[in-house]
């Protein structure tokens, strides 16, 4: 596609719930991030994706975040048991290669609430 | 943990005058960029620029780095009521996996 696409675009999930945030990269292109962004802040690093492999999850902020990217292409981040700090705006970038050549292409985000 | 953190955090200005952001940094880095970040929107890329360049220009952006004070400054001339946006910058270290770090950004207001 031209972009990024990311879906939803907003989700509400009760507390305990379990959500997944869709996003598709820009086809072609081997990086993938995840970051995740709360009101007022920078975005923080969530997780990175070369093809299918998912070579840093540092950022992940407990076990009930995974992600994954099975076909090198599409990348789902799952959060289990969605808890109120869980709130934020998840954004997926892509690029064609590593970072020290390129800058991302963000999506427009989802929008997460917990209530 | 944030690596850049931009200067100042709120700007406002009038329509035609120029803005300049800074962005400090703590560790060596392989590049920085820029990205501007519309309300309930995805960061836009704006500018690279690597270590071993000083500046670079874009339209009416123009991106300084000094490695040795660990800065960047990113100016906007000629503003217009369409650069209302956050500002950040990114950091990418050297020696390191080559994932991005953002600061908390600069807010622009450019009245018209």
């Amino acid at each position: 596609g031209a972009g990024v696409s990311q879906s939803p675009r907003y989700k509400v999930a009760k507390r305990g719930q379990d959500v997944a945030l869709r996003c598709d990269p820009i086809s072609g292109h081997v990086s993938l991030f995840w970051y995740q962004q709360a009101l007022g802040q920078g975005p923080e690093f969530l997780t990175y994706f070369q093809n299918e492999a998912q070579l840093d999850k540092s950022g992940l902020p407990s076990d009930r975040f995974f992600a994954e990217r099975p076909e090198g292409s599409v990348s789902t981040l799952k959060i289990q048991r969605t808890q109120q700090e869980d709130s934020a705006v998840y954004l997926c970038a892509s690029s064609l290669g590593q970072a020290i050549n390129y800058g991302y292409t963000f999506g427009s985000g989802t929008r997460l609430t917990v209530v | 943990s944030q690596q850049g953190e931009e200067d100042p955090q709120a700007l406002s200005i009038q329509e035609g005058e120029n803005a300049t952001m800074n962005c400090s940094y703590k560790t060596s880095i392989n590049n920085l960029q820029w990205y501007r970040q519309n309300s309930g929107r995805g960061l836009v890329h704006l500018i690279l620029i690597r270590s071993n360049e000083r500046e670079k220009h874009s339209g009416r952006l123009r991106v300084t780095l000094d490695t040795s004070k660990k800065s960047s400054s990113l100016l906007i001339t000629a503003s217009r009521a369409a650069d209302t946006a956050s500002y950040f910058c990114a950091t990418v270290t050297s020696g390191g996996s080559y994932i991005p770090t953002f600061g908390r950004g600069t807010s622009l207001i450019v009245h018209p």
